[in-house]
């Protein structure tokens, strides 16, 4: 078992260009979890995945990011017209929880994707 | 709406003593689940604990032990003779139930051990 992995690692790029970060969960896992991490915070939750079906999304998350998981497998974060302000470490997590209920179980998280926007 | 709130931003102690790291939340909801998770230097967030909110009883592992008190909203971390190993960003989180998966996360707090 490799764990979460997340790629890119780092990225930097300019103002108005569009990164897209993977994330590749624990195989076996049904969750996977987009969060947002800017120095000295915690985790922001962005949005949500059970399988491929998105359930949650929070304010936060702009229509400039979109966020898709095609196969229930790995997934990508997309974010359109970078700013500045989108700088930040996006985090992935995922986790094994049955059924549609409330998740008791632990996230595994990555190492993370930061995103440097000039 | 629920709430993390990590008083503590920064924690210095040395080598063996005892630190607790606070954690008081909100939530309108009966049913809820606490977490702890460490981030090392290494940035990686690993988790420590969950416990239920119909669960008060206090847990004890190793040199770690959580006090959870539902009367004052409370679920506190200890570590006990600390190691320079355990230092890092302690993060206390809470996940409502049911319909609201999420789980919040508080602002963290840094924990240094002095050698």
């Amino acid at each position: 078992d490799t764990g979460v992995s997340q790629d890119p690692r780092h990225k930097i790029t300019k103002r108005g260009q569009n990164v897209t970060f993977r994330c590749d969960p624990i195989s076996e896992h049904n969750r996977l979890y987009w969060y947002r991490q800017t120095l000295g915070q915690g985790p922001e939750f962005l949005t949500y995945f059970q399988n491929e079906a998105q359930l949650e999304k929070s304010r936060l998350l702009s229509d400039r990011f979109s966020a898709e998981r095609p196969k229930g497998s790995f997934s990508t974060l997309e974010i359109q017209r970078t700013e500045q302000g989108d700088s930040a470490m996006y985090l992935c997590a995922s986790s094994l929880t049955l059924g549609r209920g409330p998740n008791t179980g632990e996230l595994f998280f990555g190492e993370g994707s930061r995103l440097t926007v000039l | 709406a629920q709430k993390v709130t990590q008083a503590q931003t920064e924690i210095s102690v040395v080598e063996k003593e005892d630190v607790t790291l606070d954690c008081v939340y909100e939530t309108r909801d009966t049913t809820y689940y606490l977490f702890w998770y460490k981030q090392p230097p290494s940035g990686e967030l690993v988790f420590l604990i969950r416990r239920n909110s119909f669960d008060e009883q206090n847990e004890i592992s190793g040199r770690y032990s959580w006090n959870f008190q539902k009367s004052t909203s409370s679920f506190n971390f200890t570590i006990t003779a600390s190691q320079v190993v355990d230092s890092a960003v302690y993060f206390c989180a809470l996940s409502e139930a049911p319909g609201r998966d999420k789980i919040i996360f508080g602002k963290g707090t840094r924990l240094h051990i002095l050698p």
